[in-house]
């Protein structure tokens, strides 16, 4: 089976950093996935990180470590719209995405 | 707007009931997916098309089927309705078995499935 692991939620203030941590053990990969979901909205796609090191996009970077199975979504200069659910996805052999349950950041002012 | 559309957006029925939610792919994609999302859970992958042909099997109940059509859309038929399969239900599209060289997929709306 497939193990996603990410916190249940975090909280922050206005302008803080956060980071999201994601372990996982999967059979196959083919990728780490970083989606963002509004309550009640679809997922949209923030990350995607395929060899280790950090991708920077922006106010968001994600970071990847192959070898630790680890993954951490960093939300930098946090704005009242960040609060949504964070999902570490993993890409698998057959190319369909298996999700973590999902990480609610509630950003405060 | 990720340009994958479902129908409906919200349906309330009883147990035992049937029902039928409907995805239309983003124009050129090939793939369909269809995952579950419960309050207390993450998104949950049910089933995946590839042009027209059953790709990949997740957690799906027997009770559940799904079709990919020529024209690419998908249907999931849900059957024998039980209180537990109130949730999201989601569909996503990509453009080939991985989608784009990234491997994202496009989420739909959803469609929101209360079973009373």
């Amino acid at each position: 089976g497939q193990n996603i692991d990410q916190p249940t939620e975090m909280t922050a203030t206005e302008g803080a950093i956060v980071q999201i941590n994601c372990t996982y053990q999967t059979s196959g990969f083919n990728g780490l996935f970083w989606y963002q979901q509004h309550a009640g909205e679809a997922p949209t796609f923030l990350s995607y990180n395929v060899l280790d090191g950090l991708e920077e996009k922006g106010r968001f970077s994600s970071f990847l470590s192959r070898s630790k199975g680890y993954s951490y979504l960093l939300l930098k200069e946090l704005q009242m719209k960040d609060s949504a659910s964070y999902l570490c996805a993993v890409g698998l052999n057959d190319y369909k995405l298996s999700f973590g349950a999902g990480t609610t950041v509630t950003v405060r002012a | 707007d990720s340009g994958v559309t479902q129908t409906p957006k919200h349906l309330i029925t009883a147990t035992g009931q049937r029902v039928t939610l409907r995805c239309s792919p983003r124009s050129g994609d090939l793939s369909v997916y269809w995952y579950q999302q419960s309050l207390d859970q993450g998104l949950q992958f049910l089933i995946q098309y590839y042009n027209g042909e059953e790709r990949a099997k997740g957690n799906i109940l027997e009770r559940f089927s799904a079709q990919q059509f020529p024209d690419l859309h998908s249907e999931l038929n849900l059957s024998s309705l039980e209180l537990g399969d109130s949730a999201l239900y989601f569909c996503a599209s990509s453009v080939g078995t991985g989608g784009t060289n990234t491997g994202e997929l496009f989420f739909g709306e959803g469609s929101r499935l209360t079973v009373l």
